[in-house]
């Protein structure tokens, strides 16, 4: 079973919006991390965050992690036609694994 | 350039054949991983290696094998034994095996099995 999952699957919103999107694990995790995946290609590292960690920025990212609710954010402010990607959160799992969600599909439009 | 490398990028395969996907990484990581993503899906962990002559199956091993005879080379083998293996594979990178190391991926190969 996964032990990340997104939610929203798929988020659509226009240019200059604020995109939220989240991720809920199921087991104790040591960090959390999130990944960009643009179309057909391999992801990309956005940010990581540990778990004694409440808040992470970086540029327009801001991720939050809720270790008693666990749960994680990623808010990308100010979203722009390229941030359209599929976003994924990854947590350890043990043993030097990472296990993957299945991801938020998000859209902006221009 | 540093990075990670997959070749080929598109792989076409007839049923009963094993294939070889390649990866490689000049980023003098100690750990590789392989995993598999098909469509509208996250990615599922085939093996992963954290030292060289060493691997771990990972959740769906069942159907491949790996080698990791140089720190640089992680390759893949889909067997005839993969029932369905038509999937994106990504291969990737990491400093250590530690838990809290971020993964660099390489480009992907789509393997379609005709």
């Amino acid at each position: 079973s996964q032990q990340g999952e997104e939610d929203p699957q798929a988020l659509s919103i226009q240019e200059g919006e604020n995109a939220t999107m989240n991720c809920s694990y199921k087991t104790s995790i040591n960090n959390l991390q999130w990944y960009r995946q643009n179309s057909g290609r391999g992801l990309v590292h956005l940010i990581l965050i540990r778990s004694n960690e409440r808040e992470k920025h970086s540029g327009r990212l801001r991720v939050t992690l809720d270790t008693s609710k666990k749960s994680s954010s990623l808010l990308i402010t100010a979203s722009r036609a390229a941030d359209t990607a599929s976003y994924f959160c990854a947590t350890d799992s043990g043993a030097g694994k990472s296990t993957f969600g299945d991801g938020t599909t998000l859209t902006v439009k221009p | 350039d540093g990075g990670i490398t997959q070749s080929p990028k598109y792989l076409f395969r007839k049923e009963g054949q094993n294939v070889t996907l390649s990866c490689e990484q000049n980023l003098n990581h100690d750990a590789m991983y392989w995993y598999r993503q098909d469509p509208g899906q996250g990615l599922r962990l085939i093996y992963y290696s954290q030292i060289v002559n060493d691997f771990q199956k990972g959740d769906i091993a069942e159907g491949y094998s790996v080698s990791r005879e140089k720190k640089e080379s992680f390759p893949l083998t889909v067997t005839s034994a993969q029932k369905n293996p038509t999937a994106f594979y990504l291969c990737a990178s990491s400093t250590t095996g530690v838990l809290s190391d971020t993964q660099y991926f390489g480009p992907g190969t789509r393997l379609t099995v005709l």
